[in-house]
């Protein structure tokens, strides 16, 4: 079955610097690959998506990228802020299967 | 910005008692799911449904699960005879349509099990 890996270890950077977050996966490569971000006791909130056919989306400050031969896609954050410390979850859309897998998440901490 | 909805937010309940969570989708959504959460652990995939039938479900989605949506609002996930192990944050999410996939989660109920 798909398994989905993030760094479980919280990543801890100062304010202003770009936060990597990494998403490794096994087996076939997603229809498309998502990225939530969730904050403690709340929903994931979707953040950006990208389809097999892409190698880089950007939006704001955020940029995905997705290696299908890697199996990989990293998520940045530029200029972060204290406001961005939250779980990013990576999530995989399976085009056979109709649902969304997600990885258990990495905690990003942006210290002032 | 429409949103989706959930109640109760938190929601205790004893051992073999049947809950209901509520869900309202946002209102032009085709497509809504139910997934949960234990916590300190993954968010993982119950069931998916469209066109008023489930269309996908995962192996945690036995006998004990039923989803509805009852009228063209709401959105329910039924879990009869609760177990200890129910305990979660159970999250509602719909999406547009077949080929937007951005799915939209609510803030989730709480449920314990005692």
């Amino acid at each position: 079955s798909q398994k989905i890996e993030q760094n479980s270890e919280a990543l801890n950077i100062q304010e202003g610097k770009t936060a990597t977050l990494t998403c490794n996966y096994t087996n076939y490569s997603p229809a498309y690959l998502q990225w939530y971000r969730q904050d403690p006791g709340r929903g994931p909130v979707f953040l950006l998506l990208i389809r097999e056919n892409e190698k880089e989306k950007r939006k704001e400050r955020l940029k995905v990228t997705f290696d299908t031969t890697l199996k990989q896609s990293l998520f940045h954050i530029t200029a972060s802020q204290p406001a961005d410390s939250a779980t990013y979850l990576c999530a995989l859309w399976m085009d056979s299967s109709y649902k969304l897998i997600f990885g258990s998440g990495t905690r990003l901490l942006v210290r002032p | 910005e429409p949103e989706v909805t959930q109640t109760p937010s938190h929601q205790v309940t004893q051992m073999g008692q049947e809950v209901i969570l509520r869900c309202v989708p946002i209102s032009n959504h085709l497509y809504f799911y139910w997934y949960r959460q234990i916590l300190g652990q993954k968010v993982e995939f119950l069931v998916s449904f469209y066109n008023n039938e489930i269309s996908e479900k995962s192996e945690i989605f036995d006998d004990q699960f039923s989803v509805e949506r009852p009228d063209g609002s709401n959105f329910t996930l039924k879990i009869r005879s609760t177990k200890l192990e129910d305990s979660a944050m159970y999250f509602c999410a719909s999406r547009q349509s077949g080929t937007v996939y951005e799915q939209y989660f609510g803030p989730g109920t709480r449920l314990t099990v005692t």
